[in-house]
């Protein structure tokens, strides 16, 4: 069975400091990928990013970027330039074995961005 | 906006009531997720469409639980003698073909029992 582990419950950066979320994974997936989403205080996930096991460069999108390390089964979240609106929980996320391929998720990660 | 909608986004019941939520997924997705997040947690699945085939239910549905999607397009998900520990955010996802494409989540339902 899939599983994820964020081990820090909880977070703190200054603003325009960069902050990495960690997360670990544990598949018997071949073929997988990592999704991280955040979710804001009002409740709705938020898709940042992806990245596949069999991509070889690291996942960017904009301030996101993915540092996937497939030996040591990481994949941790690093948000650049932090901004107050970063404020929230980061959930990262694995497909099912089952194929049915819904997310597996970890417990999540509370981002506090101080000005 | 991800293009999901989901009703309502609030609902107090109270216990032994039962109660229904919908969920309209991007009209071009076939599939369908729904999930249960408690407090402090993240999501968790709870059962899985394809078109109208309820193909997957996880151990978290309980028979008071039942989801449908009828013409393969909206999905209700009903609650049944609602308890206090039903009381969570009920999210609905729908992703894009293919095996790895990202979900599009719902703003989700929040669900308390008094």
């Amino acid at each position: 069975a899939q599983k994820i582990t964020q081990t820090q419950p909880g977070m703190f950066v200054q603003e325009k400091e960069a902050v990495t979320l960690d997360c670990t994974y544990d598949t018997s997936d071949q073929s997988y990928g990592l999704f991280w989403y955040k979710q804001p205080s009002s409740g709705e996930m938020i898709f940042l990013i992806y990245q596949g096991s069999y991509d070889e460069q690291n996942a960017t999108e904009g301030r996101y970027s993915l540092n996937f390390q497939k030996a040591r089964k990481s994949a941790n979240l690093v948000i650049s330039a932090s901004q107050l609106g970063d404020s929230a929980m980061y959930f990262c996320a694995i497909p099912r074995d089952t194929g049915r391929r819904a997310l597996t998720f970890g417990s999540g990660t509370r981002l506090q961005v101080q000005p | 906006d991800t293009g999901v909608s989901q009703n309502p986004r609030h609902k107090i019941t109270k216990r032994g009531q039962n109660v229904t939520f919908r969920c309209d997924p991007i009209s071009e997705h076939n599939r369908l997720y729904w999930y249960r997040q408690t407090l402090g947690q993240g999501p968790e699945f709870l059962t899985y469409f394809q078109n109208e085939a309820q193909l997957e239910k996880s151990r978290l549905l309980s028979d008071r639980f039942s989801a449908e999607r009828p013409k393969g397009s909206f999905s209700t998900l009903e609650i049944q003698r609602t308890e206090q520990g039903d009381s969570a955010m009920y999210l609905c996802a729908s992703p894009l073909s293919g095996a790895f494409n990202e979900q599009f989540f719902g703003p989700g339902t929040r669900l308390t029992v008094l």
